[in-house]
C-alpha cells in the first residue's frame, strides 16, 4: 500500500529565509504527486502537483518541488518565506489520475520575524 | 465561484447520538471524497463517488458510517451511535479531473 513520511512535525524558519519541507513516498509505480497548505479553521489548498514530464514543478505563492524518483522524494522549497506562510503543509500521493489521495503526516511551519 | 460547503461547520455530539454532515460540491464536480482529520494527522481517506455511485468506501472505519450522494451532487455523511473516538474534523473534497478541491471541514466533538 501507499504511503507517505513527512519527517519533520515542526519547522522554524525566519522571515526571508529559504525553506525545504521534506516529503518521502512509498508507491511501486509512478505517483501522482501534491502539496497542499492548511491554514487554521480552513480547508486544504493545493500548492502544486506533479503527474509526469519536467521534475521541476512550479506552484502558486511562489513555492516549487522537485520530484526524485531515485530517492521517492518529493520536497516543497520557497527561496523566501514570508509570515504569511506559517500554516501546515501536507504532501500526499494518488495512485491514479483523479483518485483517492494517501496524505503524510503534515509539516507545522513557524515564521518568526 | 463559490467553493466547497460543509455544514455544520461544528457539532457536539453526546456519545451514542446519531449525526449527519452535509457537503455541498462545487457545481458540475462529478467525484466527491470523504476524508477524516484526527488531531495533529493528516487527512485520511473514508469514501468517494462518482455521481451518485459510491465506488470506494474502503476508508470508512465501521459500519456505524454511512455515506450518501442521491442526486449525484450534495453528500451527506452519517455516523450512527457516534464513539468518542470518531471526534475529528470530517472534510469533503470534490473534482472534476485531477486536482480536488477542499472544504473548510466538519469539526466534530463526541462528548
Amino acid at each position: 500500500a501507499q504511503s507517505v513520511t513527512q519527517p519533520d512535525i515542526h519547522i522554524t524558519v525566519s522571515e526571508g529565509a529559504s525553506l525545504e519541507l521534506r516529503c518521502n513516498y512509498s508507491y511501486g509505480a509512478t505517483p501522482y504527486l501534491f502539496w497542499y497548505v492548511q491554514s487554521p479553521g480552513q480547508g486544504l489548498q493545493l500548492l502544486l502537483k506533479y503527474f509526469s514530464g519536467d521534475t521541476l514543478v512550479q506552484g502558486i505563492k511562489g513555492f516549487e518541488a522537485e520530484f526524485k524518483r531515485s530517492q521517492s522524494s518529493f520536497n516543497l522549497r520557497k527561496p523566501s518565506v514570508h509570515w504569511s506562510d506559517a500554516a501546515e503543509y501536507f504532501c500526499a500521493v494518488g495512485t491514479e489520475y483523479g483518485n483517492k489521495l494517501v496524505f503524510g503526516a503534515g509539516t507545522i511551519l513557524r515564521v518568526k520575524s | 465561484g463559490a467553493g466547497v460547503s460543509q455544514s455544520p461547520r461544528y457539532k457536539v455530539a453526546k456519545r451514542g447520538q446519531d449525526v449527519a454532515l452535509r457537503c455541498d460540491p462545487i457545481s458540475g464536480h462529478v467525484s466527491l471524497f470523504w476524508y477524516q482529520q484526527a488531531l495533529g494527522q493528516g487527512p485520511e481517506f473514508l469514501t468517494y463517488f462518482q455521481n451518485e455511485a459510491q465506488l470506494d468506501k474502503s476508508g470508512l472505519p465501521s459500519d456505524r458510517f454511512f455515506a450518501e450522494r442521491p442526486e449525484g451532487s450534495v453528500s451527506t455523511l452519517k455516523i450512527q451511535r457516534t464513539q468518542q473516538e470518531d471526534s475529528a474534523v470530517y472534510l469533503c473534497a470534490s473534482s472534476l479531473a485531477s486536482e480536488q478541491y477542499f472544504g473548510p471541514g466538519t469539526r466534530l466533538t463526541v462528548t
